[in-house]
């Protein structure tokens, strides 16, 4: 079954603990990115990955890391979490994401992260 | 900026009513429009996709439409179920980045 897998789906840690979230996708998409959620603020890029070995900042990446070392997993590194990160992340893959493309993004489950 | 505007907020409908989202945008250069629904505590679901030249697109009860002039959307869910319940987010991609709405919550009620 095609999909994109996350781990942990649910996370509670206390500030300065380092943590990752894997994501993982067996699509073979080139392209992956890390998305959180909080209300009313809908989804925010934290990072993103063209291809493997090529990474980006989104709009959100204070606090976070990334690495695509292989094309299918693209971990997110909180290396010292505080409370303002508490959120919904979401890791999202897809085919390419180049001008005149039209392919959809897939989704993972996501991942609730609380930070005390 | 590039900024991606849904309105209503929310919404609530009767079960077996229609109802419309807007969403506006102004993204610059555009590449295409994306309607995602998302159930509670899960993960985006693609609905559409829409370039430039498409002005509308279905799929199953959802209906998009695009006017690349004014930029403005829509989706109109026709004869909705409960299973409609959802947020619906509007995402522009232009530019080589993916701009989002902040979501539209519809609650459909028996």
């Amino acid at each position: 079954e095609a999909q994109v897998t996350q781990n942990p789906r649910y996370l509670i840690t206390v500030t300065g603990k380092k943590l990752t979230v894997t994501c993982s996708q067996n699509m073979n998409h080139e392209y992956m990115s890390w998305y959180r959620q909080d209300p009313g603020l809908g989804l925010r890029q934290i990072y993103y990955s063209m291809n493997v070995e090529v990474t980006d900042k989104g709009d959100v990446p204070e606090g976070y890391k990334v690495s695509r070392k292989e094309k299918r997993n693209f971990p997110l590194i909180l290396e010292s979490p505080s409370p303002n990160q508490t959120s919904l992340y979401f890791c999202a893959s897809s085919p390419t994401l180049l001008a005149g493309d039209s392919y959809e993004q897939y989704f993972g489950p996501g991942t609730r992260l609380t930070v005390t | 900026k590039n900024q991606v505007e849904q309105s209503p907020q929310s919404l609530i409908i009767l079960e077996g009513k229609n109802c419309t989202l807007q969403c506006n945008y102004t993204v610059s250069p555009f590449s295409n429009l994306r309607w995602y629904k998302q159930d509670t505590g899960r993960g985006p679901v693609s609905l559409t996709i829409m370039t430039f030249s498409e002005n509308t697109k279905s799929n199953r009860r959802y209906t998009a439409t695009l006017d690349a002039d004014t930029k403005q959307s829509s989706l109109h869910i026709t004869a909705s179920q409960l299973s409609d319940s959802a947020s619906y987010i509007c995402v522009v991609f232009g530019d080589y980045k993916l701009s989002f709405g902040a979501g539209t919550t519809v609650t459909v009620r028996a």
